[in-house]
């Protein structure tokens, strides 16, 4: 079972900040939060990863709460080509199996 | 650098027959995994491998198995296939070293429809 949970899908006006959260509620200390996103029909693409700090780049930010138990990823400005499904997930250590939940589908709105 | 690249792209096989897939990871990769997707299930982890040994599996049957070679290419086979086999089946590779487990880089994906 996916160590996340994420709301189905959501909805974002273009140009608007889009903030996906993430719950992790039972994520161990030396597991990283990872986020990746879908585009129909391609294969994932890596977004951001953290451990306890706050995260950004030239994609995204990762707001990681102090407990660690959920984040949020926020796409800053987002536009139609940020349309997909974004997943969120937790490993820790090169034998965890990498488990994939259902994802986020994000709707940018015109 | 060239991305994970997939072949084929494309393919459609008959049940009962096998299938394998190839996998050409980022330059310098070491670790390759595999999975399958499917709109009912989503995302499923199928293998890793690293140096040429499976690190890890998933929960599928022993139809589906893979190997990596000494470049890092890896493949996978289905046997037997099954009208539930047609899937995305997709390719990730990272690179491996000190600090967090890898970040995976995905393929296209080889799309695969089982009649």
């Amino acid at each position: 079972d996916a160590k996340t949970t994420q709301p189905p899908s959501m909805d974002c006006a273009e140009g608007r900040a889009a903030n996906l959260p993430c719950n992790h509620s039972t994520i161990s200390g030396n597991e990283y939060v990872y986020w990746y996103r879908q585009i129909h029909s391609q294969g994932p693409q890596y977004i951001i990863h953290g451990l306890k700090n706050n995260e950004t780049n030239e994609m995204a930010s990762l707001i990681i709460t102090e407990d660690r138990k959920s984040s949020t990823l926020i796409l800053p400005h987002a536009t139609l080509r940020d349309t997909a499904v974004y997943y969120c997930i937790v490993r820790g250590d090169r034998d965890d199996k990498i488990i994939f939940g259902k994802g986020t589908r994000l709707h940018i709105l015109p | 650098k060239a991305g994970v690249t997939q072949t084929p792209r494309y393919l459609i096989k008959t049940r009962g027959q096998q299938v394998t897939l190839s996998c050409s990871p980022i330059s310098g990769h070491r670790s390759v995994s595999w999975y399958q997707q499917t709109p009912g299930q989503g995302l499923q982890f199928l293998f890793e491998y690293f140096s040429e040994t499976q690190r890890n599996k998933g929960n599928f049957p022993g139809r589906f198995s893979g190997r990596q070679f000494s470049n890092s290419r890896s493949e996978m086979n289905v046997s037997t296939l099954e009208l539930g086999d047609s899937a995305l089946y997709l390719c990730a590779s990272s690179l491996e070293g000190g600090g967090p487990p890898g970040t995976q880089y995905f393929g296209p994906g080889t799309r695969l429809l089982v009649l």
